[in-house]
């Protein structure tokens, strides 16, 4: 099984600031099977990022996606107030078909 | 644009089963091809049950480490899929989400329903 491990476990910065989240897979990922949620404290995940680098609809583009192989990233360009929240990596794969990293919770400082 | 409801019993017995329905509306379930079950244990991270397919013969896909407690179930006619989890213990206390699958990804996701596995 293909463990998925995110760094930090949690991040704190300023809005306007930028936030690089990291999700490390213990084998590679093919790039279209990689992709990032969104999950405020009593709300659903939100689809952000989809085949690595791939906007979901309706989402801005401070919201980027990039890497390759094992070595995946979220950058959050300029953070907004909204965008403090807990993000997660997903991989779709074999047994389980998706599984999750552990989640970055993205606070205030 | 697509809307997901989950309902069911809040509260269930220690070795009972957990009943979920996921209603779709706002399009026909079977405009998606696949639609899943994720939970959520409270204060933890995810992880995806199961989903099923609509096309052909209905086939679903589990979670090995569920597989042998997990029924997923689709009715087209009531455009609604379903979810059964029996032999429940307090480990499967969680909020349960339904989702449709996107690009090998959870597109559409439903606002959940926490389910209290106590006697």
């Amino acid at each position: 099984e293909i463990v998925l491990t995110q760094s930090p476990d949690t991040l704190s910065l300023s809005p306007g600031e930028r936030a690089t989240l990291s999700c490390r897979a213990s084998q590679s990922v093919s790039s279209n099977f990689l992709a990032w949620y969104q999950q405020k404290p009593g709300q659903a995940p939100r689809l952000l990022i989809y085949g690595t680098s791939n906007r979901a609809t309706g989402i801005p583009d401070r919201f980027s996606g990039s890497g390759s192989g094992t070595d995946f990233t979220l950058t959050i360009s300029r953070l907004e107030p909204e965008d403090f929240a807990v993000y997660y990596c997903q991989r779709f794969g074999t047994s389980p078909l998706y599984s999750f990293g552990q989640g970055t919770k993205l606070d205030i400082k | 644009q697509v809307h997901l409801q989950e309902s069911g019993p809040g509260l269930v017995k220690p070795s009972g089963t957990l009943s979920l329905t996921c209603a779709v509306s706002g399009g026909s379930i079977s405009s998606s091809n696949w639609w899943s079950w994720v939970r959520q244990p409270p204060g933890k991270g995810l992880e995806w049950i199961g989903q099923i397919y609509l096309g052909g013969s209905g086939s679903t896909t589990y979670n090995p480490s569920l597989k042998s407690r997990v029924t997923i179930s689709v009715d087209t006619s009531k455009n609604q899929f379903s979810l059964k989890l029996n032999s429940v213990t307090a480990a499967d206390t969680a909020v349960y989400y339904c989702a449709r699958n996107g690009d090998w990804s959870l597109e559409y996701w439903g606002q959940g329903t926490l389910v209290t596995v106590s006697s």
